[in-house]
């Protein structure tokens, strides 16, 4: 089946620096990215929409020059957490979609801890 | 964005069929159903999705109801492993998560 690896797993910062996620399909082409967070014993909340070559569509009330998102390639999108701070401490996912009507694949998610 | 309605918890005991109910009232002709289902510290795994008639696969069947107000996931014998959050949701170009069923499984 399809898989989306998302890496790192879990990263621990220091407030104000900056952090990188990757999500990545390997075996099949992403048409369609698209970011989540989720805090604890609550649901996944859609943050932002990328297609491969364009820029990300910010769902409202997400910063997007907090959230920075590049999706430069058919298998690759990053997210960048820049100037973190505590209150961004939370699970970040990743899904991707391929052509047509096939479902999202996710990652197993990034465990970002600003301290 | 379309909503969907999920009892919050339902319970099973193992080895026996769930049906996990789900109401989407606003649905519009073109949006899909889709399932998934969320382990504890994981990334949501894709069970089933449909968009008129029923659907089977490995994991589960998904049973649309005839004015697709409502459909209905069934697991046909719940083990252990099947406990999770299980999220109805509407395809709309993108899936806007609901709080989904919090399904136990008692041995």
């Amino acid at each position: 089946g399809a898989v989306v690896s998302q890496h790192p797993s879990w990263v621990i910062c220091k407030s104000g620096t900056s952090v990188k996620i990757e999500c990545r399909s390997l075996d099949f082409q992403a048409t369609t990215m698209f970011w989540y967070r989720q805090f604890p014993k609550q649901s996944l909340m859609l943050m932002a929409t990328s297609n491969e070559g364009s820029k990300a569509t910010y769902e409202q009330g997400v910063e997007k020059d907090k959230f920075l998102i590049n999706h430069a390639s058919l298998t690759l999108s990053t997210l960048t957490v820049t100037s973190a701070h505590p209150e961004d401490s939370s699970f970040y996912i990743c899904s991707a979609r391929g052509q047509g009507v096939s479902p999202l694949h996710f990652g197993n998610g990034t465990r970002l801890t600003v301290t | 964005d379309a909503k969907t309605t999920q009892p919050n918890s339902m319970e099973s005991n193992e080895e026996e069929p769930v049906h996990l109910p789900c109401n989407h009232s606003t649905i519009s002709g073109t949006d899909y159903i889709h399932w998934y289902r969320q382990l504890p510290s994981q990334g949501p795994e894709y069970v089933i999705h449909g968009l008129t008639s029923n659907v089977n696969n490995r994991m589960a069947s998904l049973a649309i109801a005839e004015d697709r107000k409502s459909s209905t996931l069934i697991l046909h014998r719940a083990t252990l492993r099947d406990a999770a959050v299980y999220y109805c949701i509407l395809w709309r170009s993108k899936l806007i998560f609901g709080q989904g069923t919090e399904l136990s499984v008692k041995p």
